[in-house]
């Protein structure tokens, strides 16, 4: 499969815990954010986004969190499956840019049965 | 809905000869991106499209890469001469119309290899 994950951070969590995966971004002027996931020999997948103009977006299972002050986000996964194990990404998009997305360098989420 | 289709695979090549990656982006998009994937460079926006129009093409390497987008339903990405540091996972991405503020759907990309 693919090996992005040989330096990457590792998260390694007990199924059924919750995760928290964190990323700082560098840009003040970025004014949207997204969260990908990346399963071996898979692109990444979205999971989910929030703007600037907000702090805190809910999906199914998964929460983002954004501080603009400290220029920071985050992924919170409750009740964390086996299926989750992946690469998750953070992405910001440049207000003033077209829509291309800046990547982080990924964390490796490990989950323990 | 069949999602971002690249083809192929996985290549493998050996040094010198023309790479050329193909993408199909989802019907009813018109922005496409070229991301590269390595272990050391994480993801890496190559270039990108609008409306079949390249817009930002800095993150091209060298000019023995390549980016046409003929039409709004097909992208090639060559590379000629390739050489083994162009060895990577090549990722086709694209966006649907008319929101910036809108996540980009990618494909499972194409595993190259430069021996």
């Amino acid at each position: 499969g693919e090996s992005v994950g040989l330096h990457l951070p590792t998260l390694s969590v007990q199924e059924g815990d919750n995760s928290i995966i964190n990323c700082a971004y560098s840009n003040s002027a970025s004014d949207y954010f997204i969260w990908y996931k990346q399963e071996s020999g898979k692109g990444p997948q979205f999971i989910i986004d929030i703007r600037s103009n907000m702090d805190k977006r809910q999906g199914q299972r998964v929460t983002v969190l954004l501080n603009k002050t400290v220029k920071h986000l985050s992924l919170q996964i409750a009740a964390t499956q086996p299926g989750d194990s992946a690469v998750y990404f953070c992405a910001e998009n440049i207000r003033g840019s077209q829509g291309n997305l800046i990547f982080g360098k990924g964390t490796k989420l490990s989950v323990k049965p | 809905d069949a999602g971002v289709i690249q083809s192929p695979r996985h290549e493998v090549t050996e040094m010198g000869q023309e790479v050329t990656l193909r993408c199909k982006p989802i019907s009813g998009h018109n922005s496409l991106f070229w991301y590269r994937q390595t272990m050391m460079r994480g993801l890496e926006l190559l270039i990108y499209f609008n409306n079949n129009v390249p817009i930002d093409d800095s993150g091209m390497p060298e000019d023995r890469f390549s980016a046409k987008m003929p039409n709004a339903s097909f992208s090639t990405l060559k590379i000629q001469p390739s050489e083994p540091r162009d060895s990577a996972v090549y990722f086709c991405a694209s966006k649907g119309q008319g929101a910036r503020n809108s996540p980009l759907h990618f494909g499972n990309g194409t595993r190259l290899t430069v021996t």
